[in-house]
């Protein structure tokens, strides 16, 4: 399966700054997503990045809070704009499968805090 | 839209005991897939359930992916501390976007 390096791995912001999330994997994929967690809750997606198109928000999220670059196809990068402290979760970034693993796998995760 | 229900959603049992968690759906997935998550890391890919009916041992634990392919279970067999974490079940979307449904996620503590 793929290996996805993420980092930061956390991070304490003061609000109303941005934080970018970088998400390097180490074979090419075609989709990447970013995902947000409330810890030891379920992961709502936030969009899908794929490399030369924009990036699909899911409903709830937009381009001008989370920005997200993919200029090739091992990485891809999530910004979290003006934060705010409703913004303090962890960020997963992931890949599906790859080489013919059918399954998705996760980078380590971005532990934010807004204060 | 397609939903996972997933039960129980905090599990707190003695070392040795068995458990099964629960996915359900009134949605048809093309595949379940169960993740197992520790705090400080990323959900890890446990197992791909396909076909309905199937069944996949991975030692101590079974999957079981239903006929119908709308629910799927995880049954822990003896459980050991080690098997402590946050369990999500996530399925394939309809839409074939490689979007994936997550369940609520069940919390998982084995006390020795």
């Amino acid at each position: 399966s793929a290996v996805i390096s993420q980092k930061p791995s956390r991070d304490i912001c003061q609000r109303g700054t941005s934080l970018t999330i970088q998400c390097q994997v180490d074979s090419q994929v075609t989709m990447m997503f970013w995902y947000r967690q409330q810890p030891g809750q379920s992961l709502t997606l936030i969009a899908t990045a794929n490399q030369g198109s924009e990036a699909t928000y899911e409903s709830g999220f937009v381009i001008d809070k989370f920005p997200i670059s993919r200029p090739n196809l091992t990485f891809s990068t999530l910004t979290v704009s003006n934060m705010s402290p409703e913004d303090s979760s962890i960020y997963l970034c992931s890949v599906d499968g790859v080489l013919g693993v059918y399954g998705y796998t996760f980078g380590s995760g971005t532990r934010l805090t807004v204060v | 839209t397609q939903l996972l229900e997933q039960s129980p959603q905090f599990l707190s049992i003695q070392e040795g005991e068995n458990l099964t968690v629960y996915c359900n759906s009134s949605s048809v997935f093309s595949s379940l897939q169960w993740y197992r998550q520790e705090p400080g890391e990323g959900p890890v890919l446990l197992v791909t359930v396909v076909t309905g009916g199937e069944v996949k041992k991975l030692k101590r634990l079974t999957f079981q992916f239903g006929d119908a392919r709308k629910d799927s279970s995880l049954h822990i067999t003896a459980a050991q501390p080690g098997d402590t974490g946050l369990y999500l079940c996530a399925g394939d979307g309809s839409s074939n976007t490689g979007k994936l449904i997550f369940g609520q996620g069940t919390t998982l503590q084995v006390k020795p």
